[in-house]
């Protein structure tokens, strides 16, 4: 079955480091994938996404790139603010058209910027 | 646009008791409202899949007699947990996803939307 393994956190950075969060992924065919961010009181929000490979996500100074050849899509951004403090969810789900879209998602990463 | 609420966002209740837990979509229909379990630094379970109209889709080893799913309109679906025992304490979330016609109006019909959760406690 679809699984998705995520670097676990949490993860502390200070304001205007670089930031990595890895996150690999197994599943059968060519599954979309997605990173999800879910602010402190607040429902998750959709972050970025990538439905083939080579695709760039991007989004708000984040981007992740769909790597079929080594099953990745990590999370990066170049200066982080710490309005960035959430926690970050990596999933993917079946194509569009395959029906019954079910999300997978990893663990979540807390991300903490210290000003 | 697209919100989701979630009602109660935190219940106390005690062992044996039944509990509702309500989720809206407030600014738009959804055809599918998922909903989700999260256990303390675990990912997000998906309990099932709720179609407006029809019987929910349970994932395996959810009990659908504990975890009573009804989605009577296309802006609401409910979670009941019924005989709560401690081990049923955990975070809820719920999703919807926007009904396809509704992809003109900026919204992705590939989309969930998701609820700000709720919180069970049984004691």
């Amino acid at each position: 079955g679809n699984s998705v393994t995520q670097m676990e956190g949490p993860v502390t950075l200070s304001e205007e480091a670089f930031l990595t969060i890895n996150c690999t992924y197994t599943a059968t065919g060519y599954p979309s994938l997605f990173w999800y961010v879910q602010y402190p009181g607040e429902g998750l929000q959709l972050l970025l996404k990538a439905t083939k490979a080579d695709d760039k996500g991007s989004n708000k100074g984040f981007e992740a790139t769909y790597r079929k050849e080594t099953t990745s899509f990590h999370l990066e951004k170049g200066s982080v603010q710490v309005s960035d403090s959430a926690v970050y969810f990596c999933a993917l789900s079946n194509p569009v058209g395959f029906g019954n879209e079910k999300l997978t998602f990893g663990t979540g990463t807390r991300l903490t910027i210290i000003p | 646009g697209a919100v989701v609420s979630q009602h109660p966002s935190r219940v106390i209740c005690k062992s044996g008791t039944s509990v509702k837990i309500e989720c809206r979509s407030l600014d738009f229909q959804a055809t599918t409202m998922f909903w989700y379990r999260q256990f303390p630094k675990k990912s997000l379970m998906l309990m099932a899949t709720s179609n407006e109209g029809s019987k929910a889709t349970y994932e395996q080893g959810v009990e659908k007699d504990k975890f009573l799913i009804n989605h009577a309109s296309l802006t609401l679906s409910t979670l009941t947990v019924t005989s709560a025992h401690p081990e049923d304490s955990s975070f809820y979330i719920c999703s919807a996803r926007p009904r396809a016609r509704l992809a003109g109006a900026g919204l992705s019909y590939n989309e969930q939307f998701f609820g700000p959760g709720t919180r069970l406690t049984v004691l």
